[in-house]
């Protein structure tokens, strides 16, 4: 079985601050791991994923997260948050290819931006 | 890029009424439709998967007679909630896979109320 934890419900930071949305997982098989951003009564967006090769993954909005299969993490960063980034923030993980494939969400963390 | 277009994207009903969801994929065949319902400020619950022209697989806990979902073609997909009650009340959000690609396409998500 795959989860996910997301540690940290609620992370605030000031505009232009760095920003890091921690994120780990637990999985029997290589996992592919994905982060989502929602904004209110909004589906999901896609901000980056990992399947294989390089571990670190660049997405969209200048946001970036590194795979660290030693420590089973798969944390978000941003050098500079903008007021716009003020979302909440999924972390997912799925059984690659094989299986189901089934997205399966850690519990969400709320990015507050204080300008 | 992949687009699944989710409706209604609001929709209020009485108690004891039947409500349907629609996702359509737009440009791609959608060989796998995930639903999940989000709880106010809670993380996405994976409740059923479905893969075109067989029978749904639903999580564990979720009744398969009040959540009818039906992937009759590869680019539809719909969830019916039946005899509907207030504690229904949530936010349904879709997400297909297709083949030739990996990913997850999000709907836009539906805003279930019933009163």
């Amino acid at each position: 079985a795959q989860s996910v934890t997301q540690l940290g419900s609620h992370v605030s930071v000031s505009e232009g601050a760095l920003v890091l949305l921690r994120c780990n997982y637990s999985s029997s098989v290589p996992p592919y791991l994905f982060w989502y951003v929602q904004y209110p009564n909004q589906g999901l967006q896609l901000l980056l994923k990992y399947t294989t090769g390089a571990t670190l993954v660049k997405g969209i909005n200048g946001f970036e997260a590194e795979f660290k299969k030693s420590e089973t993490s798969f944390h978000l960063t941003k050098p500079s948050a903008h007021m716009s980034d003020a979302a909440e923030y999924f972390c997912a993980v799925s059984d690659g290819s094989g299986n189901t494939g089934k997205l399966i969400f850690g519990q969400g963390t709320t990015l507050q931006v204080k300008p | 890029g992949a687009v699944v277009s989710q409706h209604p994207s609001r929709v209020i009903c009485k108690s004891g009424t039947s409500v349907k969801i629609e996702c359509r994929s737009l440009d791609f065949q959608a060989t796998t439709m995930f639903w999940y319902r989000q709880f106010p400020k809670k993380s996405l619950m994976l409740m059923a998967t479905s893969n075109e022209g067989s029978k749904a697989t639903y999580e564990q806990g979720v009744e398969k007679d009040k959540f009818l979902i039906n992937h009759a073609s590869l680019t539809l997909s719909t969830l019916t909630v039946t005899s509907a009650h207030p504690e229904d009340s949530s936010f349904y959000i879709c997400s297909a896979r297709g083949t030739g690609y990996y990913g997850y396409t999000f709907g836009s998500g539906t805003r279930l109320t019933v009163v």
